[in-house]
């Protein structure tokens, strides 16, 4: 299985200002990698899906990018609004022989001021 | 569309007890799975359901047990439970394995 490190500390932002977290992972390149938003008591929401061959991928005022070479990607909220204040979480294949079995990071806490 | 929904929303058991929990989605995915979220943990996959009539297990499947009932509905039964197994436990669905996951809100299980 994979390795997936999230920054556990909170990341404080002011409205307004670009949030950017990290997602790394320490074994083989996944297929793909998604990442997700839970907002206290609820369930996770997908947010993106980014494949292996993409490098970026953009809905709104998120965007992904997708590193393989250094196992790590890249989720930023630009113009961020108190509204994103959330934990989004990565996840990625944890397996090589089924593509569907995902593993998630424990998620890092988003939390923007006005 | 009501998504994916489970039930109970709330449980408390003592040791050894037994229960079910249900999961149901109504938007015609094939694949459909059970996690259990503890704090600082993230997300960890219980079983899995490629498809109706297929599971398999993910990264912490002792002590469970699942059943793909129909298309639509997927059980979790914990036969005996343990203080180890208190949780949140979500359900979820994708159309094929490999797209993105709808989750249901969630199960809060305590077990005393």
């Amino acid at each position: 299985s994979q390795k997936i490190e999230q920054n556990s500390e909170a990341l404080n932002i002011q409205e307004g200002k670009t949030a950017t977290l990290t997602c790394n992972y320490t074994n083989y390149s996944p297929a793909y990698l998604q990442w997700y938003r839970q907002d206290p008591g609820r369930g996770p929401v997908f947010l993106l899906l980014i494949r292996e061959n993409e490098k970026e991928k953009r809905k709104e005022r998120l965007k992904v990018t997708f590193d393989t070479t250094l196992k790590q990607s890249l989720f930023h909220i630009t113009a961020s609004q108190p509204a994103d204040s959330a934990t989004y979480l990565c996840a990625l294949p944890g397996t090589t022989d089924s593509w569907g079995k995902l593993q998630f990071g424990a998620g890092t806490q988003v939390v923007v001021t006005p | 569309n009501a998504g994916v929904t489970q039930t109970p929303k709330f449980q408390v058991l003592k040791t050894g007890q037994s229960m079910t929990l249900q999961c149901a989605q109504d938007m015609n995915h094939n694949s459909m799975y059970w996690y259990r979220q503890d704090p600082g943990m993230g997300l960890r996959l219980i079983y899995y359901s490629a498809s109706e009539g297929t599971t398999d297990k993910g990264e912490v499947p002792n002590g469970y047990n699942v059943s793909r009932l129909n298309k639509r509905e997927f059980s979790l039964r914990l036969e005996s439970a343990a203080p180890s197994q208190t949780s949140v436990y979500f359900c979820a669905s994708s159309i094929e394995q490999i797209n993105e996951q709808y989750f249901g809100p969630g199960t809060r299980l305590t077990v005393t």
